[in-house]
């Protein structure tokens, strides 16, 4: 299997604050890489896939990057709205595979 | 737009199987580039794919899940289901059933999108 790792798994931030949140797979992925944001008692949902695209009505402060083994979330100006647990996947190979989550709080 | 809706019993007995259904809804389960998935999370843990099925059967599945997992699709319903069988403790966990999208093409992007709202099920005596 795939091993997906994230850093940090967790932090502090403020209304405002640029945010930016690592994921690596243990083996190149290409840009099988997808994000997801979940809060409790929700259901995850998609913000990025294959690395990069932003899904469609996902605010624009959201952006991803990277290829290979190595990615990255960035939140511009985190919003209210935007604390909650945050996890990469990779779509690579099956078993598909997640990471253990960031989350961010105030 | 798509939505996806899990049900089935919140309690299970310990080695017996749990069944849950997966309602899709404002789509047909039998469009082609979708692969209708289960994935769980533990309280408190990452999340885990159980495995897909297309909605023409040749599923798919975790090799931790290969032997107790079974997913079926019911077109006629336009519902997929999952059944796992010989559960424990271990399987305590919030269930979601979710879309892996394909769309197409070489090397094309793969993602789970949506989920449905996951569903607690819980393994005890």
């Amino acid at each position: 299997d795939i091993q997906m790792t994230q850093s940090p798994s967790s932090l502090s931030a403020s209304v405002g604050d640029r945010v930016t949140i690592t994921c690596r797979a243990n083996q190149n992925i290409n840009t099988y890489l997808n994000w997801y944001q979940k809060k409790p008692g929700k259901a995850p949902k998609l913000l990025i896939y294959a690395a990069s695209s932003l899904q469609s009505g996902v605010p624009s402060r959201f952006s991803g990057s990277g290829s290979g083994t190595d990615f990255t979330l960035t939140i511009s100006s985190l919003q209210p709205e935007d604390f909650a647990t945050f996890y990469c996947q990779q779509s690579y190979r099956t078993p598909f595979t997640f990471g253990p989550g960031t989350t961010v709080d105030i | 737009q798509v939505q996806l809706q899990e049900s089935g019993p919140g309690l299970v007995k310990p080695s017996q199987t749990l069944s849950l259904t997966c309602t899709v809804s404002g789509g047909s389960i039998s469009t082609g580039g979708y692969y209708w998935s289960w994935l769980r999370q533990h309280p408190g843990t990452g999340l885990e794919w159980i495995g897909y099925s297309y909605y023409s059967g040749s599923p798919h599945y975790n090799p931790s899940f290969r032997s107790r997992a079974i997913i079926s699709v019911d077109r006629s319903n336009n519902q997929f289901s999952l059944s796992l069988s010989s559960v424990t403790a271990a399987d305590t966990a919030v269930y979601y059933c979710a879309s892996h999208v394909v769309q197409g093409g070489l090397a094309s992007p793969e993602y789970f999108h949506p989920w449905g709202q996951g569903t607690l099920v819980t393994v005890s005596s």
